[in-house]
């Protein structure tokens, strides 16, 4: 089956400073990544897609400047928060559409990964 | 406004007992559904969708889902639940006319022996 990774699966870091989340599908090309947002008790939240090569679509109201998002290849995909602040401690979860597939139903997610801000 | 609603934060059962999990949508016109559960540290994994077609539809671990237009839920259940079937539980739709899945705020399943 298709599988997505996520590193690190968990950080703290302190306030201030950039965190960066890798997002790598493992076993098929993603031309599509997506990178969502979930806060505890909360339903995931779409923060942007993310093409490969080419700039990525951040939802209304995702900062542009704090949430970097890279696609530099087929496998892989990248988020900074830059600037960590206590408030982007959340859980992020990236999924990644296979190139040769429709929309629907060839999107696999990542396990995650917890953002602990100090 | 357009939206998914998972009305139970949090379901208790017995090991061996029936199980069901609601969802219900707010779209215009039937999206497509899904149900995804997701355990401690893992992904999110898809057990069912439904495209189209037969309304009752069966997917992995014994779980099914049924399709109800009229009533705009695509609930989840389980004959017999199984102690592992502990997890998060999340419904999502992608509405027909674009491609960006939304998502319910999940049920929490505690399974007691």
């Amino acid at each position: 089956g298709a599988v997505v990774s996520q590193h690190p699966s968990w950080v703290i870091c302190k306030s201030g400073t950039s965190v960066k989340i890798e997002c790598r599908s493992l076993d098929f090309q993603a031309t599509t990544m997506f990178w969502y947002r979930q806060f505890p008790k909360q339903s995931l939240m779409l923060m942007a897609t993310s093409n490969e090569g080419s700039k990525a679509t951040y939802e209304q109201g995702v900062e542009k400047d704090k949430f970097l998002i890279n696609h530099a290849s087929l496998t892989l995909s990248t988020l900074t928060v830059t600037s960590a602040h206590p408030e982007d401690s959340s859980f992020y979860i990236c999924s990644a559409r296979r190139s040769s597939g429709g929309f629907v139903d060839t999107q696999y997610f990542g396990p995650g990964t917890r953002l602990t801000v100090l | 406004a357009q939206s998914v609603t998972q009305p139970d934060i949090h379901i208790t059962v017995s090991e061996g007992a029936s199980l069901e999990l609601r969802c219900n949508y707010s779209y215009g016109a039937t999206p497509y559904l899904f149900w995804y559960v997701q355990s401690p540290g893992q992904g999110l994994q898809l057990l069912l969708k439904y495209f189209s077609g037969d309304t009752l539809v069966q997917g992995i671990k014994g779980f099914e889902a049924e399709f109800k237009r009229s009533q705009s839920s695509f609930n989840l259940r389980k004959p017999s639940v199984h102690w592992s079937d502990a997890a998060e539980y999340f419904c999502a739709v992608v509405p027909n006319t674009g491609n960006q899945f939304y998502f319910g705020t999940g049920t929490s399943l505690t399974v007691i022996p």
